[in-house]
């Protein structure tokens, strides 16, 4: 069935530092990508998507592009700060699957001054 | 501002006494779903109602119900809540459209405690 990998966390990084969050992902349709952020304590907030090959989804200096021939999307920021700490999540949604979120298993993110 | 309201916020509940909790929203999506989210791990799709059409997932435990009397609101109900059932429980809303399934709208969800 499909799936969603994220690289494992946490990650550390210093203000400023630019971002990567690595997510691929395995589907036999053609699905909808979407990475969801998550502050501590607190629901889940759509950060950005993507619902075809080449699209690229940006939010907040956030970007991520839907690459079909290598079935990712990873997430990037030029300078994160103090207030990206937070959870990252990758997800897909695939219409033959009735629309369900299949989730990566979340990257946590921790900035330092 | 339209949004998905969930209440309370914290609740705490002793073992095998019922709980339900509840999720409304104003965004008139005819898409309701509940997830469990226990710490650190990804959120667990428990449900999902289609306008009125309930959808269970396979492994969703007996113990949870749910009931979506209109549109605008949904309940969880935990008939026997036992220790492992203490998580975040999330409900999200959607729009089926031309296009398929949008993104979802999630609440700020309910932390339950089991004690």
């Amino acid at each position: 069935g499909d799936s969603v990998t994220q690289m494992e966390g946490p990650v550390t990084l210093s203000e400023e530092a630019f971002l990567t969050i690595n997510c691929t992902y395995t589907a036999t349709g053609y699905p909808s990508l979407f990475w969801y952020v998550q502050y501590p304590g607190e629901g889940l907030q759509l950060l950005l998507k993507a619902t075809k090959a080449d699209d690229k989804g940006s939010n907040k200096g956030f970007e991520a592009t839907y690459r079909k021939e290598t079935t990712s999307f990873h997430l990037e920021k030029g300078s994160v700060q103090v207030s990206d700490s937070a959870v990252y999540f990758c997800a897909l949604s695939d219409l033959r699957q009735g629309g369900k979120l299949i989730f990566g298993q979340g990257t946590e993110l921790s900035v330092k001054p | 501002d339209a949004m998905v309201i969930q209440n309370p916020r914290y609740q705490v509940t002793q073992f095998g006494k019922p709980v339900t909790l509840s999720c409304s929203q104003t965004l008139n999506h005819n898409v309701m779903y509940w997830y469990q989210q226990k710490s650190s791990q990804a959120p667990k799709l428990l449900f999902h109602y289609y306008d009125k059409d309930f959808n269970n997932e396979a492994d969703t435990p007996d113990n949870f119900q749910s009931r979506r009397p209109n549109t605008s609101f949904c309940f969880l109900d935990i008939r026997s809540p036992g220790l492992g059932d203490a998580a975040m429980y999330l409900c999200a809303t959607s729009r089926e459209g031309l296009a398929g399934y949008p993104e979802q709208y999630f609440g700020p969800g309910t932390r339950l405690t089991v004690t």
